[in-house]
C-alpha cells in the first residue's frame, strides 16, 4: 500500500527549541491527521485537518494542511521533555476506504 | 465515553493456537480498522469495516480472520498462529457521512501477542 514520506526520520534537540516535520504524498489527500506515540502505547490523534491550506493549533503544536493537498507539515513550538516520542502523520483521499501512514519522526529533546 | 477499547493487553500463544482480539469502540464510529505494528515499523492495515455486517481485507489479512456484527464491535480472529504474527496489534474506529470525508481516526492501546 502506498506509504507517506515524512521526514526527518529522528531528531535531536535541546529543550525549549522549535521542532519542525513534514509529510507528503504522490496523491491527494482530503484528510491529514498527526499522532503521538509513546513506547508500549497506542496513537494518539493530535491534530485534525480537513482543507487546503488550513492551519490549526493544539497548546504549542500547529500543523498544517498544504496547499497542493499532497503535503502537511507539523510544528512544535519550546519543546518539553514529554514531548518525546514518535510522530506519525496519516491521510485519506477521496477514494478508497483506508488511511496511509507516514514513516515516523522520533524526537527526543535533551533537557 | 472510553473511546476505543481492545483486550487482552498482552498475550503469548504457541504455534498453531488460536486466539480472539477485542475491540470496542463506543463513539457510534461507522469504521473499525486493526492494524499490526511491526518493531520500528509503520502501521500494516489488516482488515477493516465500513458498518455492521460489512468487512474487506486491507494489505496483509492472510492468517486473520474478522466479523462486525454491531456497530461497537470488530473482534480480529487469529486461526493457527504462527511466529510471523508476532506484533503489537492496534484496532481503530473513525467516521464518514459522505463518500471521500472521513474524519478523526482514534486508536486502542494496543494488543502485545508473542507467538514462540
Amino acid at each position: 500500500g502506498q506509504q507517506l514520506n515524512q521526514s526527518p526520520q529522528s531528531m535531536f534537540i535541546q529543550e525549549g527549541e522549535d521542532v519542525s516535520m513534514n509529510c507528503t504524498s504522490s496523491s491527494i489527500f482530503n484528510t491529514w491527521l498527526w499522532y503521538k506515540q509513546d513506547p508500549g502505547e497506542g496513537p494518539v490523534l493530535l491534530i485534525a485537518l480537513y482543507k487546503a491550506g488550513e492551519l490549526t493549533s493544539n497548546g504549542r503544536l500547529t500543523a498544517q494542511f498544504g496547499i497542493t493537498r499532497k503535503d502537511s507539515f507539523l510544528n512544535i513550538s519550546a519543546s518539553i521533555p514529554s514531548d518525546v516520542g514518535i510522530y506519525f502523520c496519516a491521510g485519506h483521499s477521496n477514494t478508497g476506504n483506508q488511511f496511509y501512514f507516514g514513516t515516523g519522526t522520533s524526537l527526543t529533546v535533551i533537557p | 465515553n472510553a473511546g476505543v477499547t481492545q483486550t487482552p493487553k498482552f498475550r503469548i500463544l504457541k504455534i498453531g493456537q488460536s486466539m480472539t482480539l477485542q475491540c470496542t469502540q463506543d463513539m457510534n464510529h461507522n469504521y473499525m480498522y486493526w492494524y499490526r505494528q511491526d518493531p520500528g515499523m509503520g502501521l500494516k492495515l489488516i482488515y477493516y469495516s465500513v458498518g455492521a455486517g460489512i468487512t474487506d481485507k486491507g494489505e496483509v489479512p492472510n492468517g486473520y480472520n474478522v466479523s462486525r456484527s454491531t456497530t461497537e464491535d470488530f473482534p480480529l480472529r487469529l486461526e493457527l498462529a504462527a511466529p510471523s504474527q508476532t506484533s503489537v496489534y492496534f484496532c481503530a474506529s473513525s467516521y464518514s457521512i459522505r463518500t471521500g470525508t472521513f474524519y478523526e481516526q482514534y486508536f486502542g492501546p494496543g494488543t502485545r501477542l508473542t507467538v514462540t
